[in-house]
């Protein structure tokens, strides 16, 4: 059985871009979450989608979004990239009601 | 509040047993878990609890939760090189695991 799959793996976009992330769940998952990772405020939530709509969303700014499609796979987005967004961002995908998340390699973003 | 708080550092001999330890404040978590991360990749779930466990073992891996003292630790037995890696707790509050709470990481390092 497939993991969680994340792409790209890494990416380099300059100050000001935007960028599109995406994750693909394990079959049969519907829950897909989004977590940032940095050294300076670990891993933050920011935040989950099921049936195609944002369940709960972390404390970040709008300028960070997500959708997830009718198959489950989901995109976040960020625009009007900022040095700080510099992150490995992580998805997990979950059963709606399930105790385990599963998380895919992440995605490493660089802002120059 | 929400806060999971964790030491930064623990080193220990080959073979010997490892305790890492958390902390966390929200009473009404329902699950709380443990991760792990090796350089360069994603989050690998090792094993929960629920909250109104206080005890749960698997294979080298024991969990202990003092609800009282909101204090969770996970214990590694016969301590391999391969374990070397960055150990996360987190909690959830929803009873499922769409939306995690982690701490800092403790960095475990095995020494030969």
């Amino acid at each position: 059985k497939a993991g969680v799959t994340q792409t790209p793996r890494y990416l380099i976009k300059t100050r000001g871009q935007q960028v599109t992330l995406s994750c693909s769940p394990i079959s049969g998952h519907r829950s897909v979450s989004w977590y940032q990772q940095t050294p300076g405020q670990g891993l933050q939530f920011l935040f989950e989608y099921f049936s195609e709509t944002q369940r709960n969303k972390g404390n970040f700014p709008g300028r960070f979004s997500g959708r997830q499609f009718s198959n489950s796979r989901s995109e976040m987005n960020v625009s009007t990239l900022e040095l700080g967004d510099s992150a490995l961002y992580l998805c997990a995908s979950s059963l709606v009601q399930n105790t385990e998340a599963f998380f895919g390699q992440g995605t490493r973003l660089t802002v120059v | 509040g929400e806060d999971v708080e964790q030491s930064l550092f623990l080193s220990v001999r080959e073979g010997d047993s490892s305790v890492i330890n958390c902390t966390y404040t929200d009473s009404s978590s329902t699950y709380l878990y443990w991760y792990k991360q090796e350089p360069g990749a994603g989050l690998q779930l090792l094993t929960y609890i629920f909250s109104n466990m206080d005890m749960k073992q698997d294979q080298r891996l024991t969990v202990l939760l003092n609800k009282k003292d909101k204090h969770l630790s996970l214990r590694i037995a016969d301590t391999q090189t391969g374990d070397s890696a960055i150990y996360f707790c987190a909690e959830s509050y929803s009873g499922s695991a769409r939306q995690l709470t982690f701490g800092s990481g403790t960095q475990l390092t095995v020494l030969p």
